[in-house]
């Protein structure tokens, strides 16, 4: 079983939806959770660390649910240069190293 | 804004040859990482430093070698390069591992022929 289950999707949204990424993990003592965005032929970077309570930056909220071991994405009034793919990103200390999902792919359409 | 600094960016290796790939990072950060990405998979680690002389294996390390002789730097060797190591490497930093930002390279596209 994998670390880190995402939908590979892709979701194509037209601009202005909003759209919803889900991301499941195996370790329940993982510790710490992120969503990092990848551009086409580029390297992964930060989008947003995920806390236990929420939280949310401009249009951009993300979810921790411990009990059910997923995080979620969600992603509102949609941009087209929100086009990118989604890592979800889980650190487990007994593993001792960051598992990377192998990403959703979002596509806004005009 | 250097950041992590990897090279080359494109590089084609004829199998069973050698080749190194550069990492530096100048966020004085101790831990730094290599990764590979290969088409609809996730990031696989290769190998991991926490630190200057310190060195460990990650999920995939076979048929690589590191070396952290500085803080700054991290050098990925491919030895006698196999078809099935071409890929996009990834290196990347963060200050400690748990719930800290890793900070990646632009990506090194290496194809072995």
């Amino acid at each position: 079983r994998k670390e880190v289950e995402q939908d590979p999707g892709p979701f194509n949204v037209p601009e202005g939806a909003t759209v919803a990424f889900n991301c499941t993990y195996s370790n329940s003592a993982s510790q710490s959770f992120f969503w990092y965005r990848q551009d086409c032929r580029k390297e992964p970077k930060l989008l947003m660390s995920v806390y236990s309570s929420g939280n949310e930056d401009g249009r951009f909220t993300a979810q921790l649910n411990r009990a059910s071991q997923y995080i979620s994405l969600l992603i509102r009034d949609s941009k087209l240069s929100d086009s990118a793919t989604y890592l979800c990103v889980v650190y487990s200390a007994d593993g001792n190293q960051f598992y990377f999902g192998t990403g959703t792919s979002l596509t806004v359409i005009p | 804004n250097a950041g992590v600094t990897q090279t080359p960016k494109f590089h084609i290796l004829k199998i069973g040859q050698s080749m190194t790939l550069q990492c530096t990072q100048d966020m004085n950060h101790n831990y730094m990482y290599w990764y590979r990405q290969d088409p609809g998979m996730g990031l696989k680690l290769i190998y991991y430093s926490v630190g200057a002389g310190i060195t460990d294996k990650g999920e995939v390390p076979n048929g690589y070698n590191v070396s952290r002789s500085t803080t700054e730097d991290f050098p990925l060797r491919l030895e006698l390069a196999a078809p099935s190591q071409t890929s996009v490497y990834f290196c990347a930093s963060s200050y400690s591992k748990s719930g800290n930002t890793i900070y990646f390279g632009e990506g090194s596209w290496l194809t072995v022929v």
